[in-house]
């Protein structure tokens, strides 16, 4: 069975804490993509991973950076949380050809204090 | 960037009807996906189509690629299909970076 795992559910930080935030996943997949959902504004892309070492930024990348040393684990940071990062976070990953299906982990509803 | 409006918003019907639930673009695209968020965040991929029609069990999505609109029905409607149905498009032909509409939140009465 296809998996992307988040390595938490809920997470609680404080103002100007470094967040790290995981993601794996099992399928070799070429793309992995960093997502924050909030209400009333759907899902917007933080980051996106099209290779070992390759990010791209997407439509909200201030505040937030990211790493893929490894194909199947792509990582979200957050250098020194704010209050207004508080959201859920959801990581995905797809196939390299274009149009491929997306596969979501189960996201981490992370607060900041 | 690609503009995407879904309506309704919010959808609340009885168990046994037929849905409808609509998702309009801006910019010609290669593929549009229909995702399924049920309560506690997970989202799950029910179909990326590029034209025509594509059928999942009680689930059907069509696209009209000339006037830039996707419909999701739900055929013989079930509590279980309670959740919130976003669409998704590429800004432009052939690239992955999504923009995705606000969502559909349906809720199935019993």
């Amino acid at each position: 069975d296809v998996k992307v795992t988040q390595s938490s559910r809920y997470l609680v930080k404080r103002t100007g804490e470094k967040v790290f935030l995981e993601c794996v996943q099992d399928m070799d997949h070429e793309n992995m993509f960093w997502y924050r959902q909030d209400p009333g504004l759907g899902l917007r892309l933080i980051y996106f991973s099209y290779d070992v070492k390759m990010k791209e930024k997407g439509d909200i990348p201030e505040g937030y950076s990211v790493s893929r040393e490894k194909k199947e684990r792509f990582s979200l940071i957050l250098e020194s949380a704010s209050t207004n990062q508080t959201s859920m976070y959801l990581c995905a990953s797809s196939g390299g050809g274009q149009g491929e299906k997306l596969f979501f982990g189960s996201g981490t509803q992370l607060s900041v204090l | 960037k690609n503009e995407v409006e879904q309506s309704p918003q919010n959808l609340t019907a009885q168990e046994g009807e037929f849905i409808t639930i609509n998702c309009s673009y801006s910019v010609g695209i290669s593929a549009l996906h229909w995702l399924q968020q049920h309560p506690g965040g997970g989202i799950v991929s029910l179909f990326m189509l590029s034209s025509g029609k594509k059928k999942h069990g009680r689930l059907i999505a069509t696209i009209n690629i000339q006037e830039k609109h996707s419909s999701l029905h739900i055929t013989a409607s079930h509590p279980r299909d309670s959740a919130v149905y976003i669409c998704a498009v590429p800004p432009n032909f052939g690239n992955e970076k999504l923009t995705f509409g606000t969502g559909t939140r349906l809720t199935i009465i019993p």
